[in-house]
């Protein structure tokens, strides 16, 4: 069965200090993957998206992830947070056919001036 | 190019109404697809059309119903509603309904039922 864990419900960090949101799934095929990001009373925003080739992928705002199969994990990384990033982060999985996705239940991420 | 829009943004019902939820996807988009978002559960795919055709649904009951229209708009309707349909409704537009589409997701429908 589909399912996207992240173990990380809340993550406070410091702005400049760097920051790593974990993201495991289970998936039968190689899956599409993707990182959205949701700021309060707005709806997902795309970050980055992984269907093959490169395992590290850049996106927007300056976050990268990377994809290792043998972890069956697609971390998101970003060397120097801002105060703007805190958010709420969700990790998702495609299906290989159709646009239902299944998604994590979200990182809440605090920023600390 | 404008994205994609839902109405209302809020809405409050009581136990055992009905409601529909509409989405306007982003011009040139033929996929809807639709999600239930609440604290416990988290996101959780209700179903997704494709040239007005429903073409894949998540694990929930026959009261969830959507429909498309030639012009690609969707609603969803919720009957009979229980305490526990309380949650944000997110719509999600995509070009195509292959997999790996990117989704475009509206503001959402924050549903109270009382």
């Amino acid at each position: 069965a589909q399912s996207v864990t992240q173990p990380d419900i809340h993550i406070t960090v410091s702005e400049g200090a760097s920051l790593e949101l974990r993201c495991n799934y289970s998936y039968g095929a190689t899956p599409y993957l993707f990182w959205y990001v949701q700021s309060p009373g707005q709806g997902l925003q795309l970050l980055l998206k992984y269907f093959s080739g490169d395992t590290l992928v850049q996106g927007i705002k300056g976050f990268e992830a990377e994809f290792k199969r043998s972890q069956s994990s697609f971390n998101l990384r970003k060397p120097s947070v801002h105060w703007s990033d805190a958010a709420e982060y969700f990790c998702a999985v495609g299906a290989r056919t159709g646009n239902q996705f299944y998604f994590g239940t979200g990182t809440s991420l605090t920023v600390i001036p | 190019k404008a994205g994609v829009t839902q109405t209302p943004r809020y809405l409050i019902k009581t136990r055992g109404q009905q409601v529909t939820l509409s989405c306007s996807p982003i011009s040139g988009h033929r996929s809807v697809s639709w999600y239930q978002q609440t604290p416990g559960q988290g996101l959780q795919f209700l179903f997704e059309y494709f040239s007005e055709t429903q073409r894949n649904k998540g694990n929930f009951p026959g009261r969830f119903s959507g429909r498309q229209f030639s012009n690609s708009r969707s609603e969803m309707n919720v009957s009979t509603l229980e305490l526990g349909d309380s949650a944000l409704y997110l719509c999600a537009s995509s070009l195509r309904t292959s997999g790996g589409n990117e989704q475009f997701f509206g503001p959402g429908t924050r549903l109270t039922v009382l």
